[in-house]
């Protein structure tokens, strides 16, 4: 049974705060995605890996990074929280050549 | 650049109704097309897909078909049930590119 696993289901932060969300999974995946939920904007990008140490911006990148130094690791930093980064956040992976992407549970994070 | 659009939810329809989740889209050359679900509390998984043009993707009684003329993709279903309430995102990957294009979503409401 393919695994697509988010370190936290519901997370509280501060303003200010480095925030570290991880994503691991168990496909040998080459591509892993992170977005992020808003009711009314769907998912939007931001950012994407094709391979270890890789990484590209999505359509949202501003108060974000990502770290990929291992395959079946992507992690999401939130270099200094703002409460407009309260947000859901999805993982996803992608298989070189598949079509069918696998998504984590999300992680629901409120910054106060 | 490419773009999805789908019909604003939320979608509200008893049990038994014919179900109709209007998804168009902008892309060069030939994109795959997809729909996934969200079930509550849970992340997206995909619900049927086609990769090329008059293609007909069906899954747990849905079908949406491929239409290049219109660059349309819309969901079906002749007789929903309350299991199938839902958000439901229509999708697209480029041709040539690892990463999905995802829509606002649309959510279904099914009363018994």
């Amino acid at each position: 049974d393919v695994k697509v696993t988010q370190s936290s289901r519901y997370l509280v932060k501060r303003t200010g705060e480095k925030v570290f969300l991880e994503c691991v999974q168990d496909m040998d995946h080459e591509n892993m995605f992170w977005y992020r939920q808003d009711p009314g904007l769907g998912l939007r990008l931001i950012y994407f890996s094709y391979d270890v140490k890789m990484k590209e911006k999505g359509d949202i990148p501003e108060g974000y990074s990502v770290s990929r130094e291992k395959k079946e690791r992507f992690s999401l930093i939130l270099e200094s929280a703002s409460t407009n980064q309260t947000s859901m956040y999805l993982c996803a992976t992608l298989g070189r050549g598949h079509y069918e992407a696998f998504f984590g549970q999300g992680t629901r994070l409120t910054v106060v | 650049g490419d773009s999805v659009t789908q019909m604003e939810g939320p979608v509200t329809l008893s049990e038994e109704a014919c179900l109709t989740i209007n998804c168009t889209y902008t892309a060069t050359g030939y994109p795959s097309l997809f729909w996934y679900v969200q079930y509550p509390g849970e992340g997206l998984q995909l619900l049927l897909k086609a990769t090329k043009a008059d293609d007909k993707g069906s899954n747990k009684g849905f079908e949406a078909t491929y239409r290049k003329e219109t660059t349309s993709f819309h969901l079906e279903k002749g007789s929903v049930q309350v299991s199938d309430s839902a958000v439901y995102f229509c999708a697209l990957t480029p041709l040539g590119f690892q990463k999905l294009v995802f829509g606002t979503g649309t959510r279904l409401l099914v009363s018994p």
